[in-house]
């Protein structure tokens, strides 16, 4: 399997300007989870979805960020509209409850908002 | 609610000394626990973890053992190299296939 996969690798963005990231988990985890991580605050949970279902979005930090997974396969975060202080490293990861393994990481989105 | 405390970073250590990252957990249950690692421009990658009490975890010259009495989770190595430098993470299981994430831990070791 290749992985958790992540898209882009970088972006930047202008304020205001929405942002999409993306996400394919590893076929057959029931798990998702969008991370977000800065230097100030570590790594944050921002919301989770259980076989697509958002089951806890309380880390979503404001209206202005939204999260979605319409199949078993894929999912995005959007943020609309970006801020310089969205700036920072996100990461997907997904999980197999059967297994109780832990989670699997992509290799994040580096965003900046300038 | 359930929480995991790491010793605070950085860590600064020379080749080919012992490494200790002290890692504890609330003793809520019987969780399974978790040492990830992140490489520079990473994400976190599984480093190695333990289900129950007594148990070893193992990989990469790294190991940590499941300690109920003190909950502890202790990541141990008798012999770092400059490519171990990163930052570790330890983690608990919750219920509902949740991780709990410790602060994180930089490791930085010089030739």
């Amino acid at each position: 399997d290749a992985g958790v996969i992540q898209s882009p690798r970088h972006e930047v963005t202008e304020m205001g300007q929405e942002v999409t990231l993306r996400c394919k988990p590893i076929s057959g985890h029931d798990y998702l989870f969008w991370y977000r991580q800065t230097m100030m605050r570590g790594l944050e949970l921002l919301i989770y979805f259980n076989n697509n279902v958002p089951i806890d979005d309380s880390g979503m930090p404001e209206d202005r960020f939204s999260a979605k997974m319409p199949n078993a396969s894929f999912s995005t975060l959007k943020i609309q509209p970006s801020e310089p202080r969205d700036s920072a490293v996100y990461f997907c990861a997904s999980s197999d409850s059967g297994t109780g393994g832990g989670y699997t990481f992509g290799s994040g989105t580096r965003l900046t908002v300038v | 609610g359930d929480s995991v405390t790491q010793m605070e970073g950085p860590v600064t250590l020379s080749e080919e000394a012992f490494l200790t990252i002290n890692c504890t957990y609330t003793a809520t249950g019987y969780p399974s626990l978790f040492w990830y690692v992140q490489y520079p421009g990473e994400g976190l990658q599984l480093l190695l973890k333990a289900t129950k009490a007594d148990d070893k975890g193992s990989n990469k010259g790294f190991e940590a053992t499941y300690r109920k009495e003190t909950t502890s989770f202790h990541l141990e190595k008798g012999s770092v190299q400059v490519s171990d430098s990163a930052v570790y993470f330890c983690a608990r299981g919750n219920a509902g296939n949740m991780l709990t994430f410790g602060g994180g831990t930089r490791l930085m070791v010089k030739p």
